[in-house]
């Protein structure tokens, strides 16, 4: 079946980087661009952007711009997010998720990655 | 960047209840809206797309409209297990935006 799986949870301290991965799965990892979306504590979805797996392009919410990185390894199905200068705002669930054609929407999900970024 | 405003923000609602939450675009999007399910501790569920199709197995109580600016989920009865965060998603374009979510609440 397809799945996105996400890699552990992690402790930064505040202006470290973090990267996260997001393993694909029982798809052809090419025909489907990979979405990252966050969830600080309490509160609401925000998307941060998108990598296209077949050439690598990106698009970035603008709020991380400058210290945000989306790449994606074909060999291995594999897309990072990696984002820099963290804070303790950053501290949140980081999911991975697929988005399908035609529908346009995001399925599956990754199972979520928790960041904490302590000061 | 396209704004979505989510209302209510929460509501409270008994089993058997029809509820209603709207989402609210600041340009048109056509009908290029999502609705997703959150339950605490989940990621989120796919519930509409194209702002009105029902993904396949998602109960029919479940109804979505609009198009443009204004869109809605309705719930037409609600059941236990429909208690969770609601939330849009336009992706009209890039930057993609949700909105803040409704918390349904018994």
């Amino acid at each position: 079946q397809v799945q996105l799986v996400q890699s552990g949870a992690e402790v930064k301290e505040s202006g470290a980087s973090v990267k996260v991965s997001c393993k694909a799965s029982g798809y052809t990892f090419t025909r489907n661009y990979i979405h990252w979306v966050r969830q600080a504590p309490g509160q609401g979805l925000e998307w941060m952007g998108v990598v296209n797996p077949t050439g690598g392009s990106t698009s970035y919410a603008q709020r991380f711009q400058g210290r945000i990185t989306m790449t994606r390894e074909t060999s291995t199905s594999t897309v990072y997010m990696e984002l820099s200068s963290l804070r303790s705002e950053d501290t949140a669930i980081y999911y991975c998720a697929r988005e399908t054609e035609p529908e346009r929407w995001f399925d599956p999900w990754g199972q979520g990655t928790l960041v904490t970024v302590s000061s | 960047d396209i704004q979505m405003t989510q209302s209510p923000s929460s509501l409270s609602a008994s089993v058997g209840d029809r509820v209603t939450i709207t989402c609210r675009a600041s340009q048109g999007i056509r009908n290029d809206l999502g609705w997703y399910q959150q339950k605490p501790g989940k990621a989120p569920k796919r519930l509409i797309y194209a702002a009105s199709s029902l993904q396949s197995g998602v109960p029919s109580r479940f109804s979505g409209s609009g198009s443009g600016t204004e869109f809605t989920l309705t719930i037409g009865s609600l059941q236990p297990e429909d208690f969770a965060t609601y939330y849009c998603l336009q992706y009209s374009s890039y930057p993609y935006t949700f909105g803040q979510g409704t918390k349904l609440e018994i």
